[in-house]
């Protein structure tokens, strides 16, 4: 049962313009919500994360809203760049101690175009 | 800050074999988990160990253990290996327990079973 998923195996941007990759969840217990990138040959790296209890979170390029109403995150990327081109992976977590674990979606391949 | 390390970065075994691979957190990083990527399943959560106690665990049978240690290293064993366990492990960091925070990853260790 995949708890978080990311329907959109990949994506195509023009630099400059805006990415907005998406991220549902099922498990409304989650209640952490954390967006890495990674490249090829590389760990993953972290970006930018937003508790429940908000709905936006904005660092530089990077925000993320949250609807827990309908379930479902994304993470905007403006203007994009060039290096912004790796797979994002959006990743959830519930709170309840020694119950912890830190589910992935998929994986979202973005490719920025020249 | 040196980041995450692990060792070894390539891997090659045969069936019924057992691997044990090793990770360095950042300093002063006392919890280090483990994850499993495969092109079908994604990235999945095997374990956390925090001040050498495992505090949570993932969905993986008993060949899949690991420890850690005083200074915080940790190392995963996987017991009579499978094809099935032809995957890249990653291993991540954070300063304390529990998925509320960032984890910084290393760059993995691609284990191929023959």
């Amino acid at each position: 049962d995949q708890q978080v998923k990311q329907n959109s195996p990949s994506l195509s941007v023009q630099e400059g313009r805006i990415s907005i990759l998406n991220c549902d969840y099922t498990n409304s217990m989650f209640d952490y919500f954390l967006w890495y990138k990674k490249y090829p040959a590389e760990g993953p790296t972290f970006l930018i994360s937003i508790s429940s209890i908000k709905d936006k979170n904005e660092d530089g390029r990077f925000t993320v809203f949250l609807n827990k109403s309908a379930k479902h995150l994304s993470l905007h990327i403006v203007p994009s760049q060039p290096g912004d081109s790796a797979v994002y992976f959006c990743a959830a977590s519930a709170g309840a101690q020694g119950a912890q674990k830190l589910v992935f979606g998929q994986g979202t391949r973005l490719t920025i175009n020249p | 800050k040196a980041g995450v390390t692990q060792t070894p970065r390539y891997l090659i075994k045969t069936r019924g074999q057992q691997v044990t691979l090793s990770c360095s957190p950042i300093s002063g990083h006392r919890s280090v988990s483990w994850y499993q990527q495969t092109p079908g399943q994604g990235l999945q959560f095997l374990f956390e160990y925090f001040s050498e106690t495992q505090r949570n665990k993932g969905n993986f049978p008993g060949r899949f253990s690991g420890r850690q240690f005083s200074n915080s290293r940790s190392e995963m064993n996987v017991s009579t290996l499978e094809l099935g366990d032809s995957a890249l492990y990653l291993c991540a960091s954070s300063s304390g327990t529990g998925f509320h925070q960032p984890q910084h990853f290393g760059d993995g260790t691609r284990l191929s079973i023959l």
